[in-house]
């Protein structure tokens, strides 16, 4: 069965700390997604990590893709409240068919 | 959101009567995509089209149908409501395969 998996599902921090989310799946795709949901909103694509070893930066986060261990990390530097939101990452096991996670809900605390 | 439009954004309805939401898309894009999302499970694909009047199932397509008869238009039908089809649904659109999809604000279903 074709899975994603994300932790932590939900995610407390103070402003100015470091903190990582990890998403692993469960088959061979060569193309990870990470989505950002703020409440009652769309999703907001952040990045798209196109081989292994690929890494992405905007701003605060950085997003990383290891395909032989399947696992993508996406990596809060000195988070900000503004940051706060659910986090999705997906992978894509076959065109179209688009895997997601169950989202992190992160929330960043004063 | 990329020029996709989505309505009704709420909707309530009753066991057992059929509902259509409609996505609507200003790119041109080639591709569109239905989701529902229920807490716990992230994002599902539904169905998806890729070109008018072609359209292929999702992950979770019992129980909904959709239809395409123009570029910018999709719509979902639920042919005769549930409450397990209570969830919120994003339409997507894109360029297809491995490409980004944009998606749109979301639509509410609550079946009573």
């Amino acid at each position: 069965e074709l899975k994603v998996e994300q932790n932590p599902l939900f995610l407390s921090m103070q402003e100015g700390k470091n903190y990582t989310i990890y998403c692993n799946y469960s088959t061979t795709s060569d193309r990870l997604y990470w989505y950002r949901q703020d409440p009652g909103k769309s999703l907001e694509s952040l990045f798209v990590l196109l081989s292994n070893g690929a890494v992405k930066q905007e701003g605060r986060l950085m997003a990383s893709l290891d395909t032989k261990a399947r696992l993508s990390t996406l990596h809060i530097t000195a988070a900000v409240h503004d940051l706060s939101a659910t986090y999705f990452c997906a992978s894509l096991p076959k065109d179209n068919d688009m895997r997601f996670g169950a989202g992190t809900r992160l929330t960043v605390k004063p | 959101d990329a020029g996709i439009t989505q309505s009704p954004r709420h909707k309530v309805t009753e066991t057992g009567t059929p509902v259509t939401l409609r996505c609507h898309q200003t790119e041109n894009h080639r591709y569109m995509y239905w989701y529902r999302q229920d807490p716990g499970h992230g994002l599902r694909l539904i169905h998806y089209s890729y070109g008018v009047k072609d359209t292929d199932k999702g992950e979770v397509s019992d129980g909904y149908s959709v239809s395409r008869s123009k570029t910018e238009d999709f719509l979902l039908t639920l042919e005769s409501a549930t409450s397990s089809q209570t969830s919120v649904y994003f339409c997507a659109s894109g360029w297809g395969g491995k490409n980004i999809q944009y998606f749109g604000a979301g639509t509410r279903l609550s079946v009573l």
